[in-house]
């Protein structure tokens, strides 16, 4: 079965300060992995993929994740934080040969001024 | 290019009646589109996987019968919430699988329900 695992609920970092939102998963396959950001009371944006290749890959907006398949993690990361980056950060895996993403509980992002 | 809307944004209704919220991809063909429930300060709850053409797919303890979902066609998905109750008020979002082996969901803004 799949899972997926963001261990903060909550990330506080100051503005222009590097920033990291954690996530860890678990497939019986090779992962698709994703980073979705949401903003209150909308739906779901995307930011980055990994499927295969460059571990780091990168993203909208300025962020990047780097894909550990040792550790099991694909943690999200940009090197100067923006006030508006707060917002709620959501990492989903999707084993191959499956449509349905499983998404982690979500770590809230506040970067304050 | 990527975008799903839906309709409506935010509705309001009484128990017992039904409401339907539709889910459109505006520039992209989605033989499947997913229907997910938002709780407060919660993660997404897939509710189920819907497919053009066929019977939709649904996560245990998701009842089809109150959850009827509907993909007619390769742009549209509808859920319609029957004899709705309080407990049904939520936040329900859909996505959207582009057609052609694309990887990453697209998802509409979301429609907030709530049942008086």
């Amino acid at each position: 079965a799949q899972s997926v695992a963001q261990p903060e609920d909550q990330v506080n970092v100051a503005e222009g300060n590097p920033l990291t939102v954690k996530c860890t998963y678990s497939v019986s396959g090779n992962p698709y992995l994703f980073w979705y950001v949401q903003y209150p009371n909308r739906g779901l944006q995307f930011l980055l993929k990994y499927i295969t290749g460059d571990n780091l890959v990168k993203g909208s907006y300025g962020f990047e994740a780097e894909f550990n398949k040792s550790q099991t993690s694909f943690h999200l990361k940009k090197p100067s934080a923006l006030v508006s980056d707060s917002a709620l950060y959501f990492c989903a895996v999707r084993d191959t040969g499956f449509q349905k993403l499983v998404f982690g509980t979500g770590t809230r992002l506040l970067v304050s001024p | 290019g990527a975008v799903v809307s839906q309709h409506p944004s935010r509705v309001i209704c009484k128990s017992g009646t039904s409401v339907k919220i539709e889910c459109r991809s505006l520039d992209f063909q989605a033989t499947t589109m997913f229907w997910y429930r938002q709780f407060p300060k919660k993660s997404l709850m897939l509710m189920a996987t819907s497919n053009e053409g066929s019977k939709a797919t649904y996560e245990q303890g998701v009842e089809k019968d109150k959850f009827l979902i509907n993909h007619a066609s390769l742009t549209l998905s509808t859920l319609t919430v029957t004899s709705a109750h309080p407990e049904d008020s939520s936040f329900y979002i859909c996505s959207a699988l582009p057609t052609g082996g694309a990887y990453e969901q697209y998802f509409g803004p979301g429609t907030r329900l709530t049942v008086t």
